[in-house]
């Protein structure tokens, strides 16, 4: 079974803060890295994808790849109460479907 | 931008029901998927297409079934609803590649079965 392990939180940050989110996968031949921003009753929305190692950045968010390692982070920096949500990490094996992690709830106080 | 849209937001069904959940995205791409999502589960995928009238099975196929005759459209078949069918479907699709292509989500269905 391939899996994709995230902390389900909360995780807890004030307004302003960097929140930092981890996730595990357990495949070594996994090829590609994907985070997914889920508010409260609505829909995953893409934020980031990442393939290589190293950190590529947009905006606010950078998405850390170690592959050696076996994870994929998501920092989010001047974090916002907007940014209230649950983060999904979601790795691409060999297949056509994406393994998606259950989730991390992050909460950002002002 | 990806538009991925789902006939329903909400839908009500009774047991032994038949019921079709629709998904159509204007990206011409070649996957589509179908996922289920429940609290402490996470996304667990039913299905998914690659080409049209092309099928495979998911994680959690029992009690579904999927159409794809068209390259934009496909659609989910509960073929005799039950009350643990009860979740939120979430459609999405994705450029033609084996998963290293990012998927696109609908806005989703909340499906109650009574």
């Amino acid at each position: 079974q391939k899996e994709v392990e995230q902390n389900s939180g909360p995780l807890s940050v004030p307004e302003g803060a960097i929140a930092s989110l981890n996730c595990t996968y357990s495949d070594r031949g996994s090829q590609s890295f994907f985070w997914y921003r889920q508010y409260s009753g609505k829909s995953p929305e893409l934020i980031m994808f990442i393939y290589s190692n190293g950190d590529k950045e947009d905006g606010r968010f950078t998405a850390q790849l170690n592959k050696a390692s076996q994870y994929v982070s998501l920092l989010i920096r001047d974090s916002q109460p907007s940014d209230s949500a649950t983060y999904l990490c979601a790795v691409a094996n060999s297949g056509y479907a994406l393994n998606f992690g259950k989730g991390t709830s992050l909460l950002v106080t002002p | 931008d990806v538009k991925v849209t789902q006939s329903s937001r909400y839908l009500v069904k009774r047991t032994g029901e038949k019921v079709f959940l629709e998904c159509v995205q204007d990206m011409d791409h070649e996957n589509m998927f179908w996922y289920r999502q429940d609290p402490g589960l996470g996304l667990r995928l039913i299905y998914f297409s690659y080409d049209v009238k092309m099928k495979e099975k998911g994680d959690i196929p029992e009690g579904y079934s999927v159409s794809r005759e068209k390259k934009e459209r496909f659609s989910l078949i509960l073929e005799s609803a039950s009350t643990n069918q009860t979740s939120m479907y979430l459609c999405a699709s994705s450029f033609r590649g084996m998963g290293n292509q990012p998927q696109h989500f609908g806005d989703g269905t909340r499906l109650s079965i009574l």
